[in-house]
C-alpha cells in the first residue's frame, strides 16, 4: 500500500469550509484513496473514497489531482462536531484483504 | 439496525493474566477485522477474517495473541500472559465483503489496561 503524508494539525472556523490535504506520490494506478475520521474516544468512521474522479457524498467532497499524487478532503460547512482526526488511506482494489493501514492523520480543530 | 458491538468496554488486568475481548459484527457482514490503537497513535491492523477463516494474521504482534471467529458471527481476540505494552484500545470492524467498495464499520473498542 502506498504511503500517505498529511499535516499533523489544522484549524477551521465553524461554518467555513475545511480543506484537508493528503500527499500520496507513490500511489499505483489501481489504488483507491479513502478517508476516515475518528472522533475522540470513538471508533473510526468512513467518510468517502475515490479512484480518479472527484467524488461527493452527504458528508464531504474528495478532489483528486489529475496525476493522482495528492488529494483534498473538503468539509463544506464545518461544525464543532467535525473536530476529529482525519485519516487519508490508500488501498488496493478487490482481491486484497481490505485491511486499512492508518498513518498519524490530521487533527482538525473546528473553532467557534 | 445495530452496529458493531464490543465487550467489555473497559478491561483492567494484571500483568501475566489472560484476557478475552469480544466482537459482534453487523449481521450479514462476512469480513471482520481487529485493530489495535495505542495511546496517541494510529490504528494497527492485527488480523482479518473472511467467514471463520483468517487469511491474514500478519499484524498479530506475538504468539500470545490469537483470535477465532464462529461462522460469520462473533469473534474473540485472546491475549495470553498480558504485558504492559499490550495496553491499548482494541477495535473491531466488519464489512459485507472484504476489499474495495465494502466499507468497514467500526465498533467502539475495548480499552485494555495491563497493570
Amino acid at each position: 500500500d502506498a504511503k500517505t503524508t498529511q499535516p499533523p494539525s489544522m484549524d477551521c472556523a465553524e461554518g467555513r469550509a475545511a480543506n484537508l490535504p493528503c500527499n500520496h506520490s507513490t500511489i499505483s494506478g489501481n489504488e483507491y484513496v479513502y478517508w476516515y475520521r475518528q472522533i475522540h474516544s470513538q471508533g473510526p468512521q468512513y467518510i468517502i473514497h475515490g479512484l480518479k474522479n472527484n467524488e461527493t457524498n452527504e458528508m464531504a467532497s474528495l478532489i483528486i489531482t489529475e496525476d493522482r499524487k495528492s488529494s483534498t478532503l473538503i468539509l463544506p460547512h464545518a461544525t464543532l462536531r467535525d473536530t476529529a482526526v482525519y485519516y487519508c488511506i490508500v488501498r488496493v482494489p478487490p482481491g486484497n484483504t481490505g485491511k486499512l493501514i492508518f498513518g498519524q492523520g490530521t487533527t482538525l480543530q473546528v473553532k467557534p | 439496525g445495530a452496529g458493531v458491538s464490543q465487550s467489555p468496554s473497559n478491561k483492567v488486568t494484571e500483568k501475566g493474566k489472560d484476557v478475552e475481548l469480544r466482537c459482534d459484527p453487523i449481521s450479514g457482514h462476512t469480513a471482520l477485522y481487529w485493530y489495535r490503537q495505542r495511546l496517541g497513535q494510529g490504528l494497527e491492523f492485527l488480523i482479518y477474517f473472511q467467514g471463520n477463516s483468517a487469511p491474514d494474521k500478519s499484524g498479530l504482534p506475538s504468539d500470545r495473541f490469537s483470535a477465532e471467529r464462529t461462522g460469520e458471527s462473533v469473534s474473540t481476540l485472546t491475549i495470553q500472559r498480558t504485558q504492559q505494552e499490550d495496553s491499548a484500545v482494541y477495535l473491531c470492524a466488519s464489512s459485507i465483503l472484504a476489499g474495495d467498495g465494502n466499507e468497514q464499520f467500526f465498533g467502539p473498542g475495548t480499552r485494555l489496561t495491563v497493570l
